[in-house]
């Protein structure tokens, strides 16, 4: 069955300074999606980035990267020059199914960004 | 802004209750997909709707329904309410091909008593 991991709860990151958000995932498939939200606390979930199982690139968004490691089904969130409007949930979710197009979201990171 | 509305935003009922939650869809998109989320959890696939036929559903009872619209508007009804049905619940559109990202609205707040 598909499933995304999140193992880190939660991350303090200084300001300024990049961060790294842990997400594998497992599949059978192999065409698959990968994304990226981001959830203040206000509750909405908000795009961050996208990867698709056969983009050979890794996605880069402004300051958001994901580093996409197909082998070992990781697909991290990298956040260069952390703001303090980067603290927030954040969830990694992969798309699943060729007809049904629901998501299967991890559990999340909570990052603090420190001043 | 993503485009994608839900009504209300916080919600109070009590148990047994029904209640019905709404949400309009960016401009472009017929798909929309519920999901709930409960505290401290990550978003839990309740179904989709797909030009108002369902087109998938996840691991939810019958007392969870839905509609869709002509416009691609849609709508979440829960029976019967339970106090475990206490969550977000958030509703996400995209367009017509499975590659498109799903955007979310700002969810609706459910609590019940």
């Amino acid at each position: 069955a598909q499933k995304i991991t999140q193992t880190q709860p939660g991350m303090f990151v200084q300001e300024k300074e990049a961060v790294t958000l842990d997400c594998t995932y497992d599949t059978s498939d192999q065409s698959y999606g990968l994304f990226w939200y981001k959830q203040p606390s206000s509750g909405e979930m908000i795009f961050l980035i996208y990867q698709g199982s056969y983009d050979e690139q890794n996605a880069t968004e402004g300051r958001y990267s994901l580093n996409f490691q197909k082998a070992r089904k990781s697909a991290n969130l990298v956040i260069s020059a952390s703001q303090l409007g980067d603290s927030a949930m954040y969830f990694c979710a992969m798309r699943e199914g060729q007809r049904t197009y629901k998501y299967i979201f991890g559990t999340g990171t909570r990052l603090k960004v420190l001043a | 802004e993503t485009g994608v509305t839900q009504s209300p935003t916080h919600l109070i009922k009590t148990r047994g209750q029904q209640v019905t939650l709404r949400c309009s869809s960016q401009s472009g998109h017929n798909t929309v997909s519920w999901y709930q989320q409960a505290l401290g959890q990550g978003p839990q696939f309740i179904f989709q709707y797909y030009r108002e036929e369902e087109n998938g559903r996840g691991n939810f009872p019958p007392r969870f329904s839905g509609l869709q619209f002509p416009n691609y508007s849609s709508e979440l009804n829960v029976n019967a309410l339970e106090l475990d049905d206490s969550a977000l619940y958030l509703c996400a559109t995209q367009g017509a091909t499975s590659t498109d990202t799903q955007y979310f609205g700002p969810g609706t707040r459910l609590t019940v008593l």
